[in-house]
């Protein structure tokens, strides 16, 4: 089974408009992280924000939010105000066994393009 | 100047060559990872590295090996190229003491292209 699952492979949105990114997850871990990147067109992974298991409040950093449903296994990324400048492909992953031992290293869904349109 | 960096950025080889990437960071990260993309799919683990001492596999190690020479470089070998290995491979770092986020901090990428 998938451990994150990505359900929209691409996405047209009209700029200044806000945009909810989907992002489902599958873990037994009870310690957990999830983060999301933008990958813009030259190819580089850019960190945007991180959400901990245990963490009471749905993380935000500026334009960005994490919608965070523990029960649901979901971790949406919502982008407010939308901007030419955000056309990328974004990915959710996942880090398991946040709070020591285990394998290490992040396991990605398959991304969503998006493109913001003028 | 860049915190992680990739040497080459881009390079072309044939099959059955044996090849080198190599990652450095200057960000004083114990923790250093390998993760390819194929066009379409996200990233997936090659290999990591906790210090110098100590390398695992990650999910899809086959065909690849590693050298941690220094905390600060990370290289990723393949021994003999085959075509399905042309994808575009990102170098990765970080420090739990750092933050408590686990952040992972990526190089810029190597394209490489297996004839």
């Amino acid at each position: 089974a998938q451990k994150i699952t990505q359900t929209q492979p691409g996405m047209f949105v009209q700029e200044k408009e806000a945009v909810t990114l989907d992002c489902t997850y599958d873990t037994s871990d009870p310690s957990y992280g999830l983060f999301w990147y933008k990958q813009p067109s030259s190819g580089e992974m850019i960190f945007l924000i991180y959400q901990g298991s245990y963490d009471q409040q749905n993380a935000t950093e500026g334009r960005y939010s994490l919608n965070f449903q523990k029960a649901r296994k979901s971790a949406n990324l919502v982008i407010s105000a939308s901007q030419l400048g955000d056309s990328a492909m974004y990915f959710c992953a996942m880090r398991e066994g946040m709070r020591g031992g285990g394998a290490d290293g992040l396991t990605f869904g398959k991304g969503t393009h998006l493109i913001i349109q003028p | 100047d860049a915190d992680v960096t990739q040497t080459p950025r881009n390079r072309i080889t044939k099959t059955g060559k044996r090849i080198m990437l190599e990652c450095s960071q200057t960000k004083g990260h114990d923790r250093m990872y390998w993760y390819r993309q194929d066009p379409g799919l996200g990233l997936r683990l090659i290999y990591y590295s906790f210090d110098v001492k100590d390398i695992n596999k990650g999910e899809i190690s086959d065909g690849y090996s590693v050298s941690r020479q220094a905390q600060a470089k990370f290289s990723l070998s393949l021994e003999s190229a085959i075509p399905n290995q042309t994808a575009l491979y990102f170098c990765a770092t970080s420090d739990p003491g750092d933050s408590h986020s686990y952040e992972q901090y990526f190089g810029p990428g190597t394209r490489l292209t297996v004839t």
